[in-house]
C-alpha cells in the first residue's frame, strides 16, 4: 500500500464543473501540499496545510488530520486548469512522499 | 523577483559519466530540496537542505549527492550515470525546511 494515495487517478469535466481530488496518507505529517503539474514539467506549488482549509481564488484545499484525509476543490473549473495535481507530505526529518497525481483534464 | 532558477535546461550524457546540476534558490529562501521525476511517474524526493546542512535524504544510491553553498544555491551531482538515471529533477526552494516549497522548471537529464 502507498503511503500517499489519490483518487481519481484521472478525471474529466466540462468547463464550470466542480472539481474535487482527494488524497489520504498512511503516515504521521507535519504538512501536506499541493501541487499542479503542467504538460512540460512545471511544477507549481498550490498550498502547503496543516490543518484546517484554504483558499486562493477557485481553488480550495481542505485537510482532516485525525482521518488523515485532504481535498482539493476546484471552483467553476476552465481548461486551463487541466493538469496533473499531485500531493505530497512532509514530515520534518525524513522523506517528502509524492502521491501519484491526479490527471484533469477540462473541456471546453 | 526570479523564481528558482535550475541550470543547465537540457543535458545529455553517456553511462558512467558525472553530471553537476545547479539551483538557485529565490532570494531569502534558505532551504533546496531536489526531486527526480522519471517520465510517467511522481517525483521523487532526493535531497533536502537548509542552511547548508542536510535535512533529508530519499533512497538514493550514493552515487547521487548535493551540497549548499553560503549564498544557499545547490549542486546536485551524481556519478557513474545509468540509463536509468535519465529524467527530469526538479528543485524547489522555501523560506526554511517548514515552509511552502517553490519549484524551478527542472533540468532534463539524458543518458545514453
Amino acid at each position: 500500500k502507498n503511503e500517499v494515495e489519490q483518487s481519481p487517478q484521472n478525471l474529466t469535466a466540462q468547463e464550470g464543473e466542480f472539481i474535487t481530488i482527494n488524497c489520504s496518507y498512511s503516515v504521521g505529517i507535519s504538512a501536506l501540499h499541493w501541487l499542479q503539474q503542467h504538460p512540460g514539467g512545471g511544477i507549481v506549488s498550490l498550498f502547503m496545510l496543516s490543518s484546517g482549509k484554504k483558499k486562493h481564488g477557485r481553488l480550495i484545499a481542505t485537510i482532516n488530520i485525525q482521518e488523515k484525509h485532504s481535498s482539493l476543490h476546484i471552483t467553476a473549473s476552465h481548461p486551463r486548469d487541466s493538469a496533473v495535481y499531485i500531493c505530497a507530505v512532509y514530515n520534518y526529518g525524513q522523506n517528502f512522499v509524492f502521491g501519484p497525481g491526479t490527471r484533469l483534464s477540462v473541456l471546453p | 523577483d526570479a523564481g528558482v532558477t535550475q541550470s543547465p535546461t537540457h543535458l545529455i550524457k553517456t553511462r558512467g559519466q558525472h553530471v553537476t546540476l545547479r539551483c538557485s534558490p529565490i532570494s531569502g529562501h534558505k532551504s533546496v530540496s531536489w526531486y527526480q521525476q522519471v517520465l510517467g511517474q511522481g517525483p521523487q524526493f532526493i535531497f533536502q537542505y537548509y542552511e547548508k546542512e542536510e535535512r533529508g535524504r530519499g533512497n538514493f544510491p550514493d552515487r547521487f549527492s548535493a551540497r549548499q553553498f553560503p549564498n544557499y544555491s545547490s549542486e546536485l551531482n551524481v556519478n557513474a550515470l545509468l540509463l536509468g538515471d535519465s529524467a527530469l529533477y526538479l528543485c524547489a526552494s522555501s523560506l526554511s525546511d517548514r515552509d511552502i516549497q517553490y519549484f524551478g522548471a527542472g533540468t532534463r537529464l539524458s543518458v545514453l
